[in-house]
């Protein structure tokens, strides 16, 4: 069976850090590219992060670039996003997804003060 | 990037109704297209890929069609159990763009 678990979300001032972090299970995680995607309450999807199956190509969106950095482990079977200099619009519930068909069922981070 | 604009934003049907929602892309996106239903607290589920191809399990009742730059998403006969936000994206180039959501109610 498929699993993707996130972890590390919680409460964080703004101008804050947390390092999320996904374990991937049931597929061949090395083989496949990732991204983080967020959803704010009561809003749409929104694209984070993409990192391919390798590390070899990354992209951020816009509203994150310079602030979250994704990487993975393949050895570890697990995908991170780093996120530094938080803001109260970084409040969402973050998943882990090949965005297909691997969906993990997200953590929630709160940045307030 | 490639923008993906879904209508409408949210529609109220009766069960047993056909309902349509549409994606339009920025630029072609061939058939690189993904729908997903989701339910709220839960994570986004893969109805159709490649615009029209229904993923294993999924009710018949659910289609999808189109190519380029315009699709429909259709329920043939809307369930209690469809009451959902329903979203396209495409995968033709990077960032994936997700569309607006689709929030399906009953009337």
């Amino acid at each position: 069976e498929v699993q993707l678990v996130e972890s590390g979300g919680g409460l964080v001032q703004p101008g804050g850090s947390l390092r999320l972090s996904c374990a991937a299970s049931g597929f061949t995680f090395s083989s496949y590219s990732m991204n983080w995607v967020r959803q704010a309450p009561g809003k749409g999807l929104e694209w984070v992060s993409y990192i391919s199956s390798s590390s070899s190509t990354i992209y951020y969106a816009d509203s994150v670039k310079g602030r979250f950095t994704i990487s993975r482990d393949n050895a570890k079977n697990s995908l991170y996003l780093q996120m530094n200099s938080l803001r109260d619009e970084d409040t969402a519930v973050y998943y882990c997804a090949n965005v297909g068909d691997y969906w993990g069922q997200g953590t929630l981070v709160t940045v307030s003060s | 990037d490639i923008q993906m604009t879904q209508s409408p934003s949210s529609l109220s049907a009766s069960v047993g109704d056909r309902v349509t929602i549409t994606c339009q892309a920025s630029q072609d996106i061939s058939n690189y297209l993904n729908w997903y239903q989701q339910k709220p607290g839960k994570a986004p589920k893969l109805l159709i890929y490649d615009a029209s191809n229904l993923e294993t399990g999924v009710p018949s009742r659910f289609s999808g069609s189109g190519s380029g730059t315009d699709f429909t998403f259709t329920i043939s006969s809307l369930q209690p159990e469809d009451i959902a936000t329903y979203y396209c994206q495409q995968y033709d180039n990077l960032p994936p763009a997700f569309g607006g959501g689709t929030k399906v109610e009953i009337k």
